[in-house]
């Protein structure tokens, strides 16, 4: 099962733009690239995903690599809610998601 | 609003009981899963349901078992808790294929 590395924690300052790694350099042709954030004391909420072109949504966007290694987050404009731990997950294609596997994630950090 | 709940939120229980954390969905959801969550760990996959009389092991099955009579409930049962079992449990659900998964809030057990 293809894996995600990120960096373990990243700092910013509200309303600037955040840029989140991630690097999945073992990725299949047919994986889905799902980001998560998870806020102190609650569960994991989905953020976005995509697979091949760039995605974007109400929370973020969604940066994917032409050739499909890596992939970035971008948060456009940071505030106080936002910080929280963000997780990068590759999702099989094929049949249902339950080869989920989840890394430590990036811990960000917004500053007043 | 759908939402997905789990309880309790908070356990403590004694060693060599029987334990049973419940999860509710209201999303229709025919994929629930089961995750544990602890310190310098990702979220590890425990069971997994794709439907009603439909239940398999994820990676750390090992003393939990579920059950699925019907689509809203997947309940986890800790036969004989061990301290090891010690940790904060999710609850997540899914539509079929590739879709993202709804998570509740968690339920923090604690086995002295």
């Amino acid at each position: 099962d293809a894996k995600t590395t990120q960096p373990n924690s990243m700092e910013s300052n509200e309303e600037e733009p955040v840029h989140l790694p991630c690097n999945h350099s073992t990725i299949s042709g047919t994986d889905y690239i799902h980001w998560y954030r998870q806020l102190p004391s609650q569960g994991p909420e989905y953020v976005i995903h995509g697979l091949t072109s760039n995605v974007n949504n109400r929370m973020a966007s969604l940066a994917i690599a032409e050739d499909r290694k890596s992939s970035t987050l971008i948060l456009h404009r940071a505030t106080l809610r936002d910080a929280a731990v963000y997780y990068c997950i590759l999702t099989p294609n094929a049949g249902n998601n339950r080869k989920l596997i989840w890394g430590l994630g990036t811990s960000l950090a917004v500053n007043p | 609003d759908a939402e997905i709940t789990q309880s309790p939120r908070h356990k403590i229980t004694e060693t060599g009981r029987q334990v049973t954390l419940a999860c509710h969905q209201t999303w229709n959801h025919n994929n629930m899963f089961w995750y544990r969550q602890d310190l310098g760990h990702g979220l590890r996959l425990i069971h997994y349901s794709y439907g009603v009389q439909d239940t398999n092991k994820g990676e750390v099955s090992d003393g939990y078992s579920v059950s699925r009579s019907n689509t809203e409930d997947l309940p986890l049962t800790l036969e004989s808790a061990a301290s090891s079992q010690t940790s904060v449990y999710f609850c997540a659900s899914s539509a079929t294929g590739n879709q993202p998964q709804h998570f509740g809030d968690g339920t923090r057990l604690s086995i002295l």
